[in-house]
């Protein structure tokens, strides 16, 4: 099946600072990724769509400054969390679909990154 | 909008025995239903996924699930698990022709010798 890469898989940075994460699909196509964030024993929540060539499209709630996505080619979506504060710690998820516009389509999932912001 | 209820934080079960995780959904219409599987480490892996037709799915692993539109339920399982399935476990259910589904919380299933 299709495989999603993120970088790095965990990081830790000092409060004020930023950190750029990254999703990559390794052996495909992603004209949209998606981008999650997953509290500890708790849901995945949509956070924005990126799509590439475009403005990513973000979830009602989410900081669109705080949260800076680039989508700059058709493998690498770039999720910068900027000054990070430590309630932005969480574990960040990728995905990307394949498949079209059916009933095919199915979201491949990265790994996730662990951050921590101290 | 849809949700997705997951009643059971946690499931222990002894290797072998069999096991049910519940989903339940909320949505207008019928939705579409997945299972996914996260383990540490990996990414979120779909099990198996309903979106029409026969209402019993047989997915990858051994896994299976019956949607139950009366009971709004989707359930996941296994006649006998193996200390490998131990992971979280999502239900996701999502709106025909979005594609991106909405998670419910997980259940973490623990496996005994």
């Amino acid at each position: 099946g299709a495989v999603v890469s993120q970088h790095p898989s965990w990081v830790i940075c000092k409060s004020g600072t930023s950190v750029k994460i990254e999703c990559r699909s390794l052996d495909f196509q992603a004209t949209t990724m998606f981008w999650y964030r997953q509290f500890p024993k708790q849901s995945l929540m949509l956070m924005a769509t990126s799509n590439e060539g475009s403005k990513a499209t973000y979830e009602q709630g989410v900081e669109k400054d705080k949260f800076l996505i680039n989508h700059a080619s058709l493998t690498l979506s770039t999720l910068t969390v900027t000054s990070a504060h430590p309630e932005d710690s969480s574990f960040y998820i990728c995905s990307a679909p394949v498949g079209g516009t059916g009933p095919n389509r199915e979201q491949y999932f990265g790994p996730g990154t662990r951050l921590t912001v101290t | 909008a849809q949700s997705v209820t997951q009643p059971d934080i946690h499931i222990t079960v002894s290797e072998g025995a069999s096991l049910e995780l519940r989903c339940n959904y909320s949505y207008g219409a019928t939705p579409y239903l997945f299972w996914y599987v996260q383990s540490p480490g990996q990414g979120l892996q779909l099990l198996l996924k309903y979106f029409s037709g026969d209402t019993l799915v047989q997915g990858i692993k051994g896994f299976e699930a019956e949607f139950k539109r009366s009971q709004s339920s989707f359930n996941l399982r296994k006649p006998s698990v193996h200390w490998s399935d131990a992971a979280e476990y999502f239900c996701a259910v999502g709106a025909r022709g979005s594609y991106i589904p909405t998670f419910g919380r997980g259940t973490s299933l623990i496996v005994h010798p």
